[in-house]
């Protein structure tokens, strides 16, 4: 069964610090993998979409990560903003063309505080 | 743009009422599709739709409807609502091709409380 895990569940850093979220899959075959931001009561807003290819995505301070090799990527946040207080899901597809098969992680949920 | 848009925000239903969830979108977007998120679980495709009159179930579509009789408009129906439905239930809509990049935009959700 394709699955896709996340890790630490939940995290607390201080303003201004850096972090790293971890997505583990074992979907097969891959075609890209996604990183998405939820706000609190929010619908889910992409960051980053990564194909196989490719090693490294940035958008702004947050940059992703993808070993295709090992079925890991992450999520670097550069200091940090009380904005990023979000959860952060995982999304990876198995097949090209429509999204119908999307594995979606359970999110990383962070709190950045003061 | 408004992007993907979803009425209403809150409902509160007893069990056995049916409702409909509306969703539209206004970027000319072919896929769209309905997710339930639910407490430590990831989003799950409930129903999807390639294009206008064509619909597919997706994960768990027991107890759900939908018809896409527009390109803009994509509802969902509960026929009978019963307490497992309680969620928070999101639209999306991305442009269908045949590459690999899809990006997937979501509405704001839906929070539903079945009684």
């Amino acid at each position: 069964k394709n699955q896709v895990e996340q890790s630490p569940q939940s995290l607390i850093i201080l303003e201004g610090k850096n972090c790293t979220l971890q997505c583990n899959y074992t979907v097969s075959p891959f075609s890209n993998l996604r990183w998405y931001k939820q706000d609190t009561g929010r619908g889910p807003v992409s960051l980053t979409i990564m194909t196989f290819s490719e090693n490294t995505k940035s958008n702004g301070r947050y940059t992703a990560t993808l070993d295709a090799d090992t079925k890991q990527s992450s999520l670097h946040i550069t200091a940090s903003q009380l904005s990023d207080s979000a959860s952060y899901i995982c999304v990876v597809s198995p097949h090209t063309g429509t999204a119908s098969k999307l594995t979606f992680g359970t999110g990383t949920r962070l709190q950045v505080t003061l | 743009n408004a992007g993907v848009t979803q009425t209403p925000k809150f409902q509160v239903l007893k069990t056995g009422q049916s409702m409909t969830l509306q969703c539209a979108q206004d970027m000319n977007h072919e896929y769209m599709s309905w997710y339930r998120q639910d407490p430590g679980m990831g989003l799950r495709l409930i129903h999807y739709s390639v294009g206008a009159g064509i619909t597919d179930q997706g994960e768990v579509p027991n107890g759900y409807n939908v018809s896409r009789s527009t390109t803009e408009d994509f509802p969902l129906r509960l026929l009978s609502a019963a307490p497992s439905q309680t969620s928070v239930y999101f639209c999306a809509s991305s442009i269908r091709t045949s590459g690999r990049r899809n990006e997937q935009f979501f509405g704001p959700g839906t929070r539903l409380t079945v009684l």
